[in-house]
């Protein structure tokens, strides 16, 4: 069946260091949307990306979606404790409205 | 809009126990979706609803555990008997539906402790 994978599995850096997290599908998406879940929470819906190569920012963080629409990637400038959390990237799959999740990428920050 | 509503937010139970987890999804959201998220498994969707009617369960992991959505305003899951193993915290999620529109909007959760 459809696989998302996310790498890294877990990613500590300091405060001010930046910080990628890459999103891999087996098959072409028609979207990829990107969650954020923070410690004891539950996920929020970040961005959604559409187009082919297409690039948007939020702040700090600036997110792609490849040109073959399979892979994706978050990137966080500068990072701040408020970044805390587990990344999820996720694509609709196998019709209706079911999204896939990827595998997550947890972020800490360290002061 | 209130959100996603889940009920009971923290449920602690004994083995064997029947177990019922609630969800009100967002006022005119048409598919509703049940997950269970765990260290070891991450996050697992468990089925899910579009217009009230169950279009996949595949994920639910086996009998022990059953779903409803007697209307477009409620919905829930079951356990029964439950075990040690199911201890999880389990997502509602909702979404309006349709081409670009799989945005799902999570409610707090349950966290299950099954003892």
């Amino acid at each position: 069946g459809q696989q998302v994978m996310q790498i890294p599995q877990y990613q500590h850096v300091q405060e001010g260091e930046d910080f990628t997290t890459y999103c891999n599908s087996s098959t072409t998406l028609s979207n990829i949307q990107w969650y954020k879940q923070r410690p004891g929470g539950h996920p929020v819906f970040l961005i959604q990306l559409v187009k082919s190569g297409e690039v948007k920012k939020q702040k700090r963080l600036t997110f792609q979606f490849g040109e073959a629409k399979k892979n994706s990637s978050l990137h966080i400038t500068a990072t701040q404790t408020t970044d805390v959390g587990t990344y999820f990237c996720a694509g609709p799959t196998g019709g209706g409205n079911k999204l896939t999740f990827g595998t997550g990428t947890q972020l800490k920050v360290e002061l | 809009d209130a959100g996603v509503i889940q009920s009971p937010r923290h449920e602690v139970t004994e083995m064997g126990q029947e177990v019922t987890l609630r969800c009100k999804p967002i006022s005119g959201h048409n598919s509703l979706f049940w997950y269970r998220q765990t260290m070891m498994r991450g996050l697992e969707l468990l089925i899910y609803f579009n217009n009230n009617v169950p279009i996949d369960d595949s994920g639910m992991p086996e009998d022990r555990f059953s779903a409803k959505m007697p209307n477009a305003s409620f919905s829930t899951l079951k356990i029964q008997p439950s075990e040690p193993r199911d201890s999880a915290v389990y997502f509602c999620a909702s979404s309006l539906g349709g081409d670009h529109q799989e945005t799902q909007y999570f409610g707090p959760g349950t966290r299950l402790l099954v003892l």
